[in-house]
């Protein structure tokens, strides 16, 4: 079972660009990453997934070493709107699977 | 494409009671997963329906069971509730196509506040 380490909080200021690490040591050959973003009181919103280099989307990207040992959530430029709880998500295969968020980490962006 | 739906939003019970949280997954998707969100445990993984059988259960007591519907909506009950049960509870269904990689999506939750 692929257990997750993030990092608590972070704080950044508006305009600069913020990494999440997440780390996953015992992920398996088939499991990949999934990055969430959480409001108060909402459910989770799909952000970025990957399974190994990079991958980039409009909103954000994705960097994944080769060992997989962890993965690395980059924000260009954020905004206020973008104060958050971010999860990373391991996601298994195979119907022994199991679906392990990390502890989330609270990014707080400041004017 | 509507985005998954759970109901109620909003739920008071009271200790020994039990309840049944209702999920609607996006049309097509034939995979439901269930999650506990708590302060303090954080996302915790309940159970994954697909197909109308469980696939995958976590580590919660059987007081937490499930189903799922011919029509891929999915069912979880809690019986005999607990203080420590209050909580966000979350759906979320994907395709789960075998050897593609999935993207789980998220209902807005139920909130359960056992009294």
């Amino acid at each position: 079972l692929a257990k997750t380490t993030q990092p608590i909080s972070m704080d950044s200021y508006e305009g600069q660009e913020v990494n999440i690490t997440c780390s996953h040591n015992n992920i398996a050959t088939n499991d990949y990453i999934t990055w969430y973003q959480q409001f108060p009181s909402q459910g989770p919103r799909f952000i970025i997934q990957g399974y190994k280099t990079k991958v980039t989307n409009e909103v954000a990207s994705l960097f994944i070493p080769a060992d997989r040992k962890s993965s690395t959530l980059s924000l260009p430029r954020v905004s206020l709107s973008d104060t958050a709880v971010y999860y990373c998500l391991v996601v298994g295969s195979g119907s022994a699977r199991q679906l392990t968020f990390g502890s989330g980490t609270q990014l707080t962006v400041l004017p | 494409k509507a985005g998954v739906t759970q109901t109620p939003r909003y739920l008071i019970k009271t200790r020994g009671q039990q309840v049944t949280l209702s999920c609607s997954p996006i049309s097509g998707h034939r995979s439901v997963s269930w999650y506990q969100q708590t302060p303090g445990q954080g996302l915790q993984f309940l159970f994954e329906y697909f197909s109308e059988t469980q696939r995958n259960k976590g580590n919660f007591p059987g007081r937490f069971s499930g189903r799922q519907f011919s029509n891929s909506r999915s069912e979880m009950n809690v019986s005999t509730l607990e203080l420590g049960d209050s909580a966000l509870y979350l759906c979320a269904s994907s395709l789960l196509v075998a050897g593609a990689q999935e993207t789980q999506y998220f209902g807005p939750g139920t909130r359960l506040l056992v009294l």
